[in-house]
């Protein structure tokens, strides 16, 4: 079975600062990668997602995140946090099928002080 | 382009009071979800349709909980009777689910409905 672990449930920094938010993966075969946020009172929005290739993914408003097969982790980054940053992250893994399911982490809380 | 439509934003109900759900995913999407989101935690799957068939149930509490999908577009998710432990966030996604590699395309989410069961 497959699952995700994001080890921290709140994730504080300065604006401008960078910041990581931490996801691992478990997962049979190859893994297809996630990451979502979601603003209060809305729905989830896709940020980006890993299915081959480079390691470093590049998605919405500056995102990036690294994939990194050894330590089967996939942590979400940003050079400069800003305080709109200041959301609910999930990370997700998907089965690699035409009809995959995906697994979600609980969320990672991350505030951006100014 | 439209987003996933849900109705309605908010339920309140009595405990074994019935409730229903409904959603209308993007045009064109073969894949629907059904997620539950208790606070605190991440989406748990209920129910995953492509087009109008079942491809996962395996979490649906089948004793309270039924879905449908009818002419495989939009959808309704049933709570009959309802219990403490039902409240939370209700999610309906979708996603491209066509072909090969579908798994490359992300799920969009409505904003749900929160139920709350008292």
């Amino acid at each position: 079975a497959q699952s995700v672990a994001q080890p921290e449930d709140q994730v504080n920094v300065a604006e401008g600062n960078p910041l990581t938010v931490k996801c691992t993966y478990s997962v049979s075969g190859n893994p297809y990668l996630f990451w979502y946020v979601q603003y209060p009172n809305r729905g989830l929005q896709f940020l980006l997602k890993y299915i081959t290739g480079d390691n470093l993914v590049k998605g919405s408003y500056g995102f990036e995140a690294e994939f990194n097969k050894s330590q089967t982790s996939f942590h979400l980054k940003k050079p400069s946090a800003l305080v709109s940053d200041s959301a609910l992250y999930f990370c997700a893994v998907r089965e690699g099928t035409n009809a995959g399911k995906s697994t979600f982490g609980d969320g990672t809380t991350l505030t951006v002080k100014p | 382009e439209a987003g996933v439509a849900q109705s309605p934003r908010y339920k309140i109900i009595e405990k074994r009071q019935s409730v229903a759900f409904w959603c209308n995913p993007i045009s064109g999407h073969a894949t629907l979800y059904w997620y539950q989101q208790i606070l605190g935690q991440g989406p748990k799957l209920l129910i995953q349709f492509q087009n109008n068939g079942v491809v996962d149930d395996s979490q649906l509490p089948k004793d309270r909980f039924s879905a449908e999908r009818l002419k495989g577009v939009d959808s309704t998710l049933k709570i009959q009777p309802a219990k403490l432990e039902d409240s939370a966030v209700y999610l309906c996604a979708s996603s491209l689910g066509k072909g090969t590699r579908s798994y490359n395309s992300p799920l969009h989410f409505g904003n749900g409905t929160r139920l709350t069961v008292t």
